[in-house]
């Protein structure tokens, strides 16, 4: 198994662009959870899905950030417009099993590192 | 208040120590407890489960107090390859399995 696929790995860009990450789960999987981690604020929990369905968005910053799940396997990222407080490793994670349980183990992708000058 | 509470460290130790982490949660219906490690510019992975009976693995043994709503994780005989940040972590159901990681403790061990 690939394990889970984020892309870009880095991302360079001004103030005011569009920046959209991207993400594809497990195989088998149907949990997605985005986070971002900065060194003062750590890892937060962003927004995560559960079966393609937003489940809790109450660590999305603020409008300009917005999360789609199109189908069981892909996740995108917006930020619009970004801002240099913006700057954080972004990581997407996957989780779930045939049993759905609470202690499956979810699994984390490589990480977008996001600069916004 | 932070849903996952944990030491800020640095913690800074010779090879050998024993070292323990220590964590607290807010949410006592919170179901599932892990510690993952993350080494510097990686993606964060599993350590090792928490289970209310307490766990070990190696050298790794890991204590859950719901009472207290309090989880450890102590590192005997350390390496130099233990050298990284351990993250506490809280999972509940919330119409998914909501799970929140704390600040982390980042480690040290110096030969």
């Amino acid at each position: 198994d690939a394990g889970v696929i984020q892309s870009p790995r880095h991302e360079v860009t001004e103030m005011g662009q569009e920046v959209t990450l991207r993400c594809k789960l497990i195989s088998g999987h149907n949990s997605l959870f985005w986070y971002r981690q900065t060194m003062m604020r750590g890892l937060e929990l962003l927004i995560y899905f559960n079966n393609n369905v937003p489940i809790d968005d109450s660590g999305m910053p603020e409008d300009r950030f917005s999360a789609k799940m199109p189908n069981a396997s892909f996740s995108t990222l917006k930020i619009q417009p970004s801002e240099p407080r913006d700057s954080a490793v972004y990581f997407c994670a996957s989780l779930g099993g045939a049993g759905g349980l609470s202690t499956d183990t979810q699994y984390f992708g490589p990480g977008t590192r996001l600069t916004v000058l | 208040r932070k849903e996952v509470e944990q030491d800020p460290g640095p913690f800074n130790v010779p090879e050998g120590a024993t070292v323990a982490f220590n964590c607290t949660y807010s949410n006592s219906a919170s179901q599932s407890f892990f510690w993952y490690r993350q080494d510097c510019r990686k993606e964060p992975k599993l350590l090792m489960s928490v289970y209310s009976s307490g766990n070990e693995d190696g050298r790794f043994t890991a204590q859950l107090n719901r009472a207290s709503q309090y989880i450890s994780l102590l590192i005997r005989d350390s390496k130099l390859s233990d050298s990284a940040t351990y993250l506490c972590v809280v999972r509940g159901y919330t119409g998914g399995f909501k799970t929140i990681f704390g600040a982390g403790t980042r480690l040290f061990v110096k030969a």
